[in-house]
């Protein structure tokens, strides 16, 4: 039971640099999402896929870019990395929307520092 | 907007007794979701616990309850019996109606478990 697997778990990226976190459940869910932990802070969203073919803007999206690439798969691009962007960030799934009260499930998350 | 307060930034207790986690949120909807969310160090996140608001009755899981009381908008949740496999961050989470049914975080609750 995969659940939902994240790559990488760490990165280092330089200020400018660009990177894809990848995220892929084997769930059959329908709706996925990319959130951001930082210290002191809950979670935020940055963008989430309802379902395959949409997706939208969460609470934090400035600086980043998703793709739903299939069911299985949601990316999430750094085109130019910022410090600010430094975090752990997390991608999720679920079977349905959320709007339902619907149980997430979570990869393990990526680690990434920009210098 | 929506906000999940978790006052607590860090608590303790001895191993085999009760604590009691708090968490309050401010909103004007009747109809909406509460969570707890527990992160341990391995970081994946996994669902606790979940209170539909329209139950009167308050969320069991095994030795996890809520204490869920609408008017005061306050969502506790009480570990019984504590285990060391308890330590962990835990997290509350609202649905939210305004931000499209996305989840507002609290900031969270680190449990240490002393043996």
């Amino acid at each position: 039971n995969a659940g939902v697997t994240q790559t990488p778990k760490f990165q280092v990226l330089k200020t400018g640099q660009s990177m894809t976190l990848q995220c892929a459940q084997d769930m059959n869910h329908n709706s996925m999402y990319w959130y951001r932990q930082d210290p002191g802070m809950g979670l935020r969203l940055i963008y989430y896929s309802a379902s395959e073919g949409t997706t939208d803007k969460g609470e934090v999206p400035n600086g980043y870019n998703v793709s739903r690439l299939n069911k299985r798969e949601f990316s999430l691009r750094l085109e130019s990395a910022a410090p600010s962007q430094t975090s752990v960030y997390f991608c999720a799934s679920s079977e349905l929307p959320t709007a339902r009260g619907e149980k997430l499930f979570f990869g393990s998350g990526t680690q990434l520092s920009v210098l | 907007a929506q906000t999940v307060t978790q006052s607590q930034p860090e608590m303790s207790v001895q191993e085999a007794e009760t604590v009691t986690l708090s968490c309050t949120y401010d909103t004007s909807e009747s109809d909406y979701y509460l969570f707890w969310y527990k992160q341990p160090p391995s970081r994946q996140m996994i669902l606790v616990i979940r209170q539909e608001a329209y139950k009167q009755q308050n969320a069991t899981e095994n030795r996890f309850s809520v204490n869920f009381q609408k008017a005061a908008k306050s969502f506790s949740l009480k570990i019984s019996d504590s285990q060391l496999g308890d330590a962990a961050m835990y997290f509350c989470a609202y649905r939210s109606e305004d931000s499209n049914y996305q989840l507002i975080w609290g900031a969270g609750t680190k449990l240490i478990i002393k043996p």
